[in-house]
């Protein structure tokens, strides 16, 4: 089946401690997007990217890492210096040239021991 | 930036009733979207609509985008159209969420 597979569905991070979650697309859309959504609140752009190779920060990227060598993966790192990590982490894909129109996996859920 | 904003933030809904929910936005745009994110998270594009009016079964959209607004009609409620409903609009690359209203739908 097409579609978008984020893993794992739940991650629990130490203090101090580097996660990577992990989103793979195979409906060969050229673009990928990372969301953080926080409880009662929209989600907010942490990273896209519209090629292979090539990635730009969104509105709230300190803290994350991204790469995109892959048309169909796009990994998010939670590194030590996000502070407040504790969200549920969305990626979504579209093809660029169909009017952006976003589809989204199943989620993430972060949280600190 | 734009700025969206939906209304009303909490909405409560006994089974068979309609509803409406808005999106207002900051400045002009050329693609506005609606979205349903059910209570385990999974969001669902539900229209693409950057202006006029869409149908879809029970739900339908209508963007006025001269009025920088947006409604979603949902008719005949079930319950499982409860959840959080986000409209979205396109600034630059990149798609700016509203705070979503939360159905909750009673049966």
């Amino acid at each position: 089946d097409g579609g978008i597979t984020q893993s794992p569905k739940y991650l629990f991070r130490k203090e101090g401690q580097n996660v990577t979650l992990s989103c793979e697309q195979n409906l060969n859309h050229d673009a990928m997007y990372w969301y953080r959504q926080d409880p009662g609140q929209g989600l907010r752009l942490i990273y896209y990217s519209q090629i292979v190779n090539d990635f730009q920060k969104g509105d709230i990227a300190e803290g994350y890492s991204v790469s995109r060598e892959k048309k169909e993966s796009f990994p998010l790192t939670v590194t030590s210096a996000q502070k407040n990590p504790t969200a549920f982490y969305l990626c979504a894909s579209s093809i660029r040239r169909d009017k952006n129109i976003q589809y989204f996996g199943a989620g993430t859920r972060l949280s600190v021991l | 930036g734009i700025q969206v904003e939906q209304s009303p933030p909490d909405l409560i809904l006994q089974e068979g009733a309609n509803s409406t929910l808005r999106c207002n936005f900051s400045d002009s745009v050329n693609n506005l979207q609606w979205f349903h994110q059910n209570p385990w998270g999974q969001l669902i594009n539900l229209f693409y609509i950057p202006s006029g009016t869409k149908q879809n079964g029970r739900l339908s959209a209508t963007t006025v985008a001269t009025e920088r607004y947006s409604l979603l009609y949902i008719s005949s409620s079930q319950t499982t159209d409860s959840g959080v409903y986000f409209c979205a609009v396109e600034d630059g690359n990149k798609l700016v969420f509203g705070a979503g209203t939360i159905l909750r739908v009673k049966s």
